[in-house]
């Protein structure tokens, strides 16, 4: 069964470093989205891509947030200068059109900031 | 502001009892609901969905009931079994073509052998 796959699957780096997640939509979706999981919090919307621009984001994703499509298999994103408050789970989901709206996720990515 | 909640933190069933888990959401205008399955380190999985022109949906051995009325949604699972033990979160879809989904806070199941 098609999965869609994260890595790396921790990642601790320094605050104000920058860090880059990794994601490998299921193939023929065409809908990708980032939600991030404060511990022990409930699931957060980040952002939404279609055809190759974002779609929707939230408050959350300001300025030192990206996302990029860079081949036809790898969803990423990017936080340019981490602070402590972006530690979290961090989950890629994918969509396969929109009369198709399920949802999937991947494992996610543990960020942690220090 | 958007929000989308749970009734409960924590359920507790006898395992082979049925759970119900509940879910009040906030934008009346939401036309498409989901409930997700949540295992500690794991990311969310797709149990069982529903559109608002529905109000009940049956899947294996879980149930989704939808009222517009109260804006309430629940999500029933029979025989409940030791690996149902998980965090359950509702998720709402308000109208739009971007498919952002707002979650609940989530439910914890336990079940007890």
């Amino acid at each position: 069964e098609p999965e869609v796959t994260q890595t790396p699957s921790h990642q601790v780096t320094q605050m104000g470093q920058e860090v880059i997640l990794r994601c490998v939509p299921i193939s023929n979706h065409l809908y990708f989205y980032w939600y991030r999981q404060i511990l022990g919090q409930k699931v957060e919307f980040l952002v939404s891509f279609y055809n190759n621009e974002i779609s929707e984001k939230s408050e959350i994703f300001d300025d030192q947030f990206s996302v990029e499509r860079p081949d036809g298999s790898n969803f990423t994103l990017k936080i340019r200068s981490t602070k402590l408050e972006d530690s979290a789970m961090y989950f890629c989901a994918s969509s396969p059109r929109t009369d198709q709206e399920t949802q999937y996720f991947g494992p996610g990515t543990r960020l942690l900031v220090l | 502001g958007e929000s989308v909640g749970l009734h409960l933190p924590t359920l507790s069933v006898q395992e082979g009892d049925n759970s119900i888990i509940n879910c009040a959401y906030s934008n009346s205008a939401s036309d498409y609901f989901i409930w997700y399955k949540q295992e500690s380190g794991k990311g969310p999985q797709f149990i069982i969905d529903i559109r608002s022109n529905m109000d009940k949906r049956q899947g294996q051995r879980v149930t989704v009931l939808l009222n517009k009325t109260v804006k309430h949604l629940s999500l029933q699972i029979a025989a409940t079994q030791p690996g149902d033990s998980a965090v359950y979160f509702c998720a709402e879809k308000p109208p739009s073509n971007t498919g952002k989904l707002i979650f609940g806070q989530g439910t914890t199941l336990q079940v007890k052998p």
